[in-house]
C-alpha cells in the first residue's frame, strides 16, 4: 500500500543553519509529492509540490526533488529563520487523487 | 475570500452531546475531505466526499457522520462526544485538474470534557 515516513523530530536549528528533513515514500506507480507546513494554531497549507520524477519543488527558499530511485523526497533549505519554526508534513496523492497519505510530521524551532 | 473555511474555530462541550462543525469551499472544487489531528499532530483522514458522493470512509465510529448537501459544502456530526473526539478536525478540498493539491482549512478544536 501507499505510505509516507518522514524523520521525526521535533527539530531545533540555529537562525541562518542548513535544514534537511528526510521524506521517503512507498507508492504503486507515480504518485504525486508534496510538502505541507503548518504553522502553530494554524491549518496545513501547501509548501511545494512535484508530480514527476525528477521534478524539483521550490517556494520561498525551500526545494524537495522527487527522487524514484531512491523513492525520495527531502525538503532542504540553506538558511532558515525564525519565521520558519512549523510542522512540516511530507504526503504524496495516490494516482487516483482520492486520498491523500500524510507522513507522521516533523516539528522544527528555530532559534535567534 | 477564504478558500476553505470551518465553523466553529473553537468547541467545548460535555461528554455526550451531539455536535456538528461545518466546512465551506468556494474554489469550485469537487472533492471535499474531513482529517482527524491528534495532539501529537499525527493526520489521518476520515472521510473523502467527490461529486457529493461518500468516496472514503476510514475506520472511524458510525457515531462520526459526515453531511454534503452540494459540492461546495461537507459538515461533520458527531453523536455522543467522548473524551477520546478531543482534537483538531480539518476539512480539505481538491480538484484534480489541480494535480490534487488539497487546500485546508483552519481546522476547528474540539475539547471533549
Amino acid at each position: 500500500g501507499n505510505s509516507v515516513t518522514q524523520m521525526e523530530g521535533p527539530v531545533t536549528l540555529s537562525e541562518e543553519a542548513f535544514l534537511t528533513i528526510n521524506c521517503t515514500y512507498t507508492a504503486t506507480g507515480y504518485p504525486s509529492l508534496f510538502w505541507y507546513v503548518q504553522y502553530p494554531g494554524e491549518g496545513l497549507q501547501l509548501l511545494l509540490k512535484a508530480t514527476k520524477a525528477d521534478d524539483k519543488g521550490s517556494n520561498k527558499g525551500f526545494e524537495a526533488t522527487y527522487r524514484k530511485e531512491t523513492t525520495s523526497f527531502h525538503l532542504e533549505k540553506g538558511s532558515v529563520q525564525v519565521s520558519d519554526s512549523a510542522v512540516y508534513f511530507c504526503a504524496l496523492s495516490d494516482l487516483a487523487g482520492n486520498q491523500f497519505y500524510f507522513g507522521t510530521g516533523t516539528s522544527l524551532t528555530v532559534i535567534p | 475570500d477564504t478558500a476553505v473555511s470551518q465553523t466553529p474555530k473553537y468547541l467545548v462541550t460535555q461528554m455526550g452531546n451531539d455536535k456538528s462543525i461545518k466546512c465551506e469551499q468556494n474554489l469550485g472544487h469537487d472533492t471535499m475531505y474531513w482529517y482527524k489531528q491528534d495532539s501529537k499532530k499525527f493526520l489521518k483522514i476520515m472521510f473523502s466526499y467527490n461529486n457529493k458522493e461518500l468516496i472514503i470512509n476510514e475506520t472511524v465510529p458510525n457515531r462520526f457522520s459526515p453531511k454534503s448537501p452540494d459540492k461546495a459544502h461537507l459538515n461533520l456530526h458527531i453523536n455522543s462526544l467522548e473524551l477520546g473526539d478531543s482534537a483538531v478536525y480539518f476539512c480539505a478540498s481538491s480538484q484534480v485538474a489541480s494535480m490534487k493539491t488539497q487546500y485546508f482549512g483552519p481546522g476547528t478544536r474540539l475539547l471533549v470534557l
